[in-house]
């Protein structure tokens, strides 16, 4: 079975401060999306990397992906409070024919 | 172009009644997939429909069930519901080419409540 793993569960900072959020998995896959989702809304897709060892960048956000496509990394540089939202990591099953999301990281910016 | 409309937002119900979704996808979209979000599982995979039919299943018991329409508009159905059942219900269009599944676009969900 393949599972993505979320670390931290939680964050909380201040504006102004960097941070990481990681997503791992023992499984290989193909490409791995970023997404956010706000209260009471649905989950909103930030990227897809796709390439083994790719970076993309996205404004102050900063997306990872492995060499070995097993994991993933977001950094977000200068948090601002508008960066408040729930961020999830999700992969293609190996089928290809459904989504398989990570628990997510709660990330809480105060001004 | 409106995005993934899904109704209604909220909803209670009690445990043994049964409930009914629906989904309307982006136009031009004929994938319509349904996701269980709940804070200790996060969020899971019900089921995918294209072009009437379901291309693809989740792990989830017979009591969850789901349909397609000519119009690509989807609707899924919970029977004999129980209190586990209360969750954010999401679903997601895409557009298919090829065979494989697109970016998928998100609804807003709907909140249900079992009591």
């Amino acid at each position: 079975t393949q599972l993505l793993e979320q670390s931290p569960q939680f964050l909380s900072i201040q504006e102004g401060e960097n941070l990481t959020v990681y997503c791992n998995s023992s499984s290989v896959f193909s490409s791995l999306q970023w997404y956010r989702q706000e209260p009471g809304e649905g989950p909103v897709l930030l990227v897809t990397v796709v390439t083994g060892g790719e970076v993309k960048k996205l404004k102050r956000l900063t997306f990872q992906f492995g060499d070995a496509r097993k994991d993933s990394s977001l950094h977000i540089t200068a948090a601002q409070p508008g960066d408040t939202g729930l961020y999830l990591c999700a992969g293609y099953n190996q089928a290809g024919t459904a989504l398989i999301f990570g628990k997510g990281t709660t990330l809480s910016v105060s001004s | 172009k409106a995005g993934v409309t899904q109704t209604p937002r909220y909803l209670i119900k009690t445990r043994g009644q049964q409930v009914t979704l629906s989904c309307s996808p982006i136009s031009g979209h004929r994938s319509v997939s349904w996701y269980q979000q709940t804070p200790g599982q996060g969020l899971q995979f019900l089921f995918e429909y294209f072009s009437e039919t379901q291309r693809n299943k989740g792990n989830f018991p017979g009591r969850f069930s789901g349909r397609q329409f000519s119009n690509s508009r989807s609707e899924m159905n919970v029977s004999t519901l129980e209190l586990g059942d209360s969750a954010l219900y999401l679903c997601a269009s895409s557009f298919v080419a090829g065979g494989r599944t697109d970016t998928q676009y998100f609804g807003p969900g709907t909140r249900l409540t079992v009591l």
